[in-house]
């Protein structure tokens, strides 16, 4: 157990839809990471939050969002859902105490099945 | 644009064998680099980096080797246990920035 947390675990859902996904990062993390993994892709990077400031931003599509808030959680909203869009959704954490490199702590993932 | 690749989708390996992962990588800038285990079910692990600054890691069973004239990562396992099957990524990074990651090996360990 990472000590991440995602919810939900699975969600099933229609084109032209809105979820959101929710993760809690480990106890102490500033840092939250989002990645999409599609089917026989690697790990996409999408966004990385850091005390609820955006800190960097990667593949994230514009009908994509993310915030942090005051207590760390975050959540990741997908709107306009395709097809395209199912995938793992992972969240990562890390300390991110002025060391230049952080371990990622990982949580299980939302599988997301866009019909 | 997959700036690391990992080229080979699985690899089985009978048990007390060595396993040797392989990770190919574009990006002259990286200057970090990582395994990561996945479990099905799970999120990945961490499990060993290196610094570009050295071209070998060792942790226990684990080496990670670094060749950046070849812009080229191995992960061996010696020996290999049923337990160490598992999906392997490699990942890097340039300056602390986002990371990168392959597609992923899957091990099979054969008992």
């Amino acid at each position: 157990d990472s000590g991440v947390t995602q919810t939900p675990k699975h969600l099933i859902t229609a084109t032209g839809q809105r979820v959101t996904l929710r993760c809690s990062p480990r106890s102490g993390d500033l840092s939250v990471y989002w990645y999409q993994q599609s089917l026989d892709q690697g790990l996409q990077f999408l966004i990385q939050y850091y005390n609820g400031e955006e800190r960097a931003k990667g593949n994230i599509l514009e009908r994509f969002s993310a915030q942090q808030f005051p207590d760390l959680h975050s959540e990741l909203n997908l709107s306009s859902l395709e097809l395209g869009d199912s995938a793992l959704y992972f969240c990562a954490s890390s300390v991110d105490a002025g060391v230049e490199y952080n371990e990622q702590f990982f949580g299980p993932g939302t599988r997301l099945t866009v019909l | 644009d997959q700036q690391v690749k990992q080229n080979s989708p699985s690899l089985s390996v009978q048990e007390g064998r060595i396993s040797i992962l392989n990770c190919d990588y574009t990006n002259s800038m990286f200057d970090y680099f990582l395994w990561y285990k996945k479990y099905p079910a799970e999120g990945p692990t961490f499990l060993i980096s290196i610094s570009s600054i050295k071209d070998k890691n060792e942790d226990g069973r684990f080496t990670v080797f670094l060749n950046k004239s070849a812009k080229h990562l191995s992960l061996h396992i010696v020996p290999s246990q049923p337990g160490d099957s598992a999906v392997y990524f490699c990942a890097a990074s340039a300056f602390g920035n986002q990371f990168y990651f392959g597609t992923g090996t899957s091990l099979t360990v054969i008992p």
